[in-house]
């Protein structure tokens, strides 16, 4: 069965702080990761990883991915309260199987 | 990117009853498709919906209980059928961007409450 896990479930952090999420995966057919943020209903994407090694970089957001360890981490540096929501992190080839999300926030 | 928009946002419903949920993007897509949230757990894929053709359903989804309309590019519903507590859920519908897997755009969600 395939499985993607995240770490931390839940995290608070002061502002300015840089936070690394964690996301390990077990797909049976792998293309892709992506990561997304759910503020409230509808998650946005963010990146999507599909060669190792290679940081994507967006503003104070950055992310990885481990093709040999199975594993990404999203890292946010300075963080700031609007960065509060539930990051998610999904895997897989013509379906992606999603994590259960990190639940970020981030207080002033 | 794409515009998606869900209705109902959110809706209290009945034990037994079926609830028809619309999700209409402002552009044609190929592939559409139908989340389930439930409380404090991941996306599930339902189903894709095909146009022309049935639904494609995940292990654990059946027709019966969640049946799909795709009737052109731009629009699908699903519907929740005889409902139970255990459907309590948020719905999304969503699309692909520019590559797949990949770029999803999600609606804005409906959140169902069942009684």
């Amino acid at each position: 069965e395939d499985k993607v896990v995240q770490s931390p479930l839940s995290l608070v952090v002061h502002e300015g702080d840089t936070v690394t999420l964690n996301c390990s995966y077990e797909v049976t057919n792998f293309r892709s990761l992506l990561w997304y943020k759910q503020e409230k209903k509808a998650p946005t994407f963010l990146f999507m990883l599909t060669s190792s090694g290679i940081e994507k970089k967006s503003g104070r957001l950055s992310s990885i991915l481990d093709k040999k360890e199975l594993f990404s981490i999203l890292n946010i540096t300075a963080t700031q309260t609007g960065d509060s929501a539930v990051y998610l992190c999904a895997a897989g080839y013509s379906t992606l199987t999603f994590g259960k999300g990190t639940m970020l926030l981030v207080s002033p | 990117s794409a515009v998606i928009s869900q209705k109902p946002s959110r809706d209290i419903c009945q034990r037994g009853t079926s609830l028809t949920i619309q999700c209409q993007v402002d552009s044609q897509v190929t592939m559409m498709f139908w989340y389930r949230q439930q409380p404090g757990q991941s996306l599930t894929l339902i189903a894709t919906a095909n146009q022309g053709s049935e639904a494609t359903y995940e292990s654990g989804f059946v027709i019966d209980k969640f049946p799909i309309s795709r009737p052109n590019l731009t629009f699908s519903t699903l519907t929740v059928s005889n409902m139970s507590p255990e459907d309590s859920s948020i719905y999304l519908c969503s699309v692909v961007g520019r590559e797949f897997p990949g770029e999803l755009f999600f609606g804005e969600g409906s959140r169902l409450t069942v009684l």
